[in-house]
C-alpha cells in the first residue's frame, strides 16, 4: 500500500514549456486535489475531484488543467508555464465525507526559468 | 472561500518551553483539522476537531476549538527537537474544498 504517489520528484522548466504531474493512489479514495505550496506559505487548492470524472476550481487554478480519467489518478498540467508557477505541488486523496482526512503525496518541486 | 488566520508565523522555543499557535476565523467553522509538515516534508494530519469548546490530547499535545467555534488552537507542553516543522489548520469550505492557514514555523533549540 503505497498511499499517493507522486512524479516526477523535481523538474526544472523553461518559460513558456509544458508539461504534466502525475498523481495516483491506491486507498480507494473518491476525492482528489492539486495544491501548490510557495515559501513560506501555506498551502493554496489548485483543483479538486470528488469523483472519477468530475473537477472544481479551487482558489488559484489560473494557469492549470487537470484530468482524472479513473479514480486512481488526477493529473495536473501546465500548459505553458511561467516563472510564477514555481513552487512545490501537492497532490493529496481523501475518503469523502464529514471529518476525513487528506493523505499527501511526496509533493513536486518545480523550477520554471 | 472561508479564510482562517494562524499566529504566530514563526516561533523559536529553547528545548522544554511551551509552544502554542493560534487560528483565527470571522465565521463559524463546521470543524478545524491540524496538520504538521517536516522540513522537506508533506503534511501529516494531527487531528480533526468538531465540537464547540472541545478539547483533545496526543501525548504532549493539546488542541482545542472555541466555544463560538470561530478559533482554535494547537500547544505543545515540553518542546523536543522532534517537534520541529510546520503546524497548520485547515478548514473545509463549499462541499469538500479545504482552505489552509500560512502555518506556524516551530524551531526547537536544543
Amino acid at each position: 500500500n503505497a498511499g499517493v504517489t507522486q512524479t516526477p520528484k523535481f523538474q526544472v522548466l523553461k518559460t513558456g514549456q509544458s508539461m504534466t504531474l502525475q498523481c495516483a493512489q491506491d486507498m480507494n479514495h473518491n476525492s482528489m486535489y492539486w495544491y501548490r505550496q510557495d515559501p513560506g506559505m501555506g498551502l493554496r487548492l489548485i483543483y479538486y475531484s470528488a469523483s472519477e470524472g468530475t473537477t472544481d476550481k479551487g482558489e488559484v487554478p489560473n494557469g492549470y488543467n487537470v484530468s482524472r480519467l479513473n479514480k486512481r489518478e488526477f493529473s495536473l498540467r501546465l500548459e505553458s508555464a511561467a516563472p510564477s508557477q514555481t513552487s512545490v505541488y501537492f497532490c493529496a486523496s481523501r475518503v469523502g465525507g464529514e471529518g476525513k482526512t487528506q493523505y499527501f503525496g511526496p509533493g513536486t518541486r518545480l523550477l520554471v526559468l | 472561500g472561508q479564510q482562517v488566520m494562524q499566529i504566530p508565523q514563526y516561533q523559536h522555543v529553547q528545548e522544554g518551553e511551551d509552544f502554542t499557535t493560534y487560528c483565527n476565523s470571522s465565521t463559524t467553522l463546521s470543524n478545524i483539522q491540524w496538520y504538521k509538515q517536516r522540513p522537506g516534508g508533506h503534511p501529516v494530519f494531527l487531528i480533526q476537531l468538531v465540537k464547540s469548546g472541545e478539547v483533545k490530547k496526543q501525548k504532549r499535545l493539546t488542541f482545542q476549538f472555541g466555544e463560538a467555534k470561530k478559533n482554535s488552537s494547537l500547544h505543545i507542553t515540553a518542546t523536543q527537537t522532534t517537534d520541529v516543522g510546520t503546524y497548520f489548520c485547515a478548514v473545509k469550505y463549499n462541499f469538500n474544498k479545504f482552505y489552509f492557514g500560512s502555518g506556524t514555523k516551530l524551531n526547537v533549540k536544543p
